[in-house]
């Protein structure tokens, strides 16, 4: 089974309107935690925001949410007010368990391209 | 003052040579990672290393050896390239008692 899922292949937002990037995850660990990563054009991987699975308050960067419901085992990218600059690539990533477990890996997502529109 | 760098950012080599990227991260960090992008853009782990020490070794061929000589740099040797080992592959690192891992600008590389 896939640890985590983005369901959405591609994705358009106007330009200053918020939009919603999912994401789903599958593990047995009570601990464990949620990342968002962003890839533009240029290749390389920006790190946007974390979510561990004992936070009781969804986390928030800037124009960065993550609407983390555990029950649900979704992890969504909220982007308010999306910019031109948004457009890019977005790769949903879990770390499962403790790290002296699994040593702290990131299991990835397929990605979600988003293309902002002017 | 770059935080995770790798050399080279661009790696063409014909098809059984043998080839190295290089990673220094300069945070501190105590924990270094390298990942493989494939064609389809996904995103896999293949090696960690805490402290010099590896700990994630994921099913890699044997062609694929990490060294690590000390906990600020962590390179990847590949033996007998083959053409499935285009990609780009992204060195990253962690502090132990955080979260975000930061990853380098990636080594996009060529077989042909």
């Amino acid at each position: 089974a896939q640890k985590i899922t983005q369901t959405q292949p591609g994705m358009f937002v106007q330009e200053k309107e918020a939009v919603t990037l999912d994401c789903t995850y599958d593990t047995s660990d009570q601990s464990y935690g949620l990342f968002w990563y962003k890839q533009p054009s240029s290749g390389e991987m920006i790190f946007l925001i974390y979510q561990g699975s004992y936070d009781e308050q969804n986390a928030t960067e800037g124009r960065y949410s993550l609407n983390f419901q555990k029950a649900r085992k979704s992890a969504n990218l909220v982007i308010s007010a999306s910019q031109l600059g948004d457009s890019a690539m977005y790769f949903c990533a879990m770390r499962e368990g403790y790290r002296a477990k699994y040593g702290n890996k990131l299991v990835f997502g397929a990605g979600t391209i988003l293309r902002v529109k002017s | 003052d770059t935080a995770v760098s790798q050399t080279p950012k661009y790696l063409v080599t014909q098809m059984g040579n043998d080839k190295s990227i290089k990673c220094e991260q300069n945070l501190g960090h105590d924990t270094m990672y390298w990942y493989k992008q494939d064609s389809k853009k996904f995103l896999k782990i293949m090696f960690s290393y805490n402290n010099k020490e590896l700990i994630i070794n994921e099913t890699v061929p044997n062609r694929f050896s990490p060294k690590s000589p000390d906990k600020a740099h962590l390179n990847l040797h590949i033996n007998s390239l083959e053409l499935g080992d285009s990609a780009v592959y992204f060195c990253a690192s962690s502090q132990e008692l955080h979260n975000e891992q930061f990853f380098g600008p990636g080594t996009r590389l060529t077989v042909l």
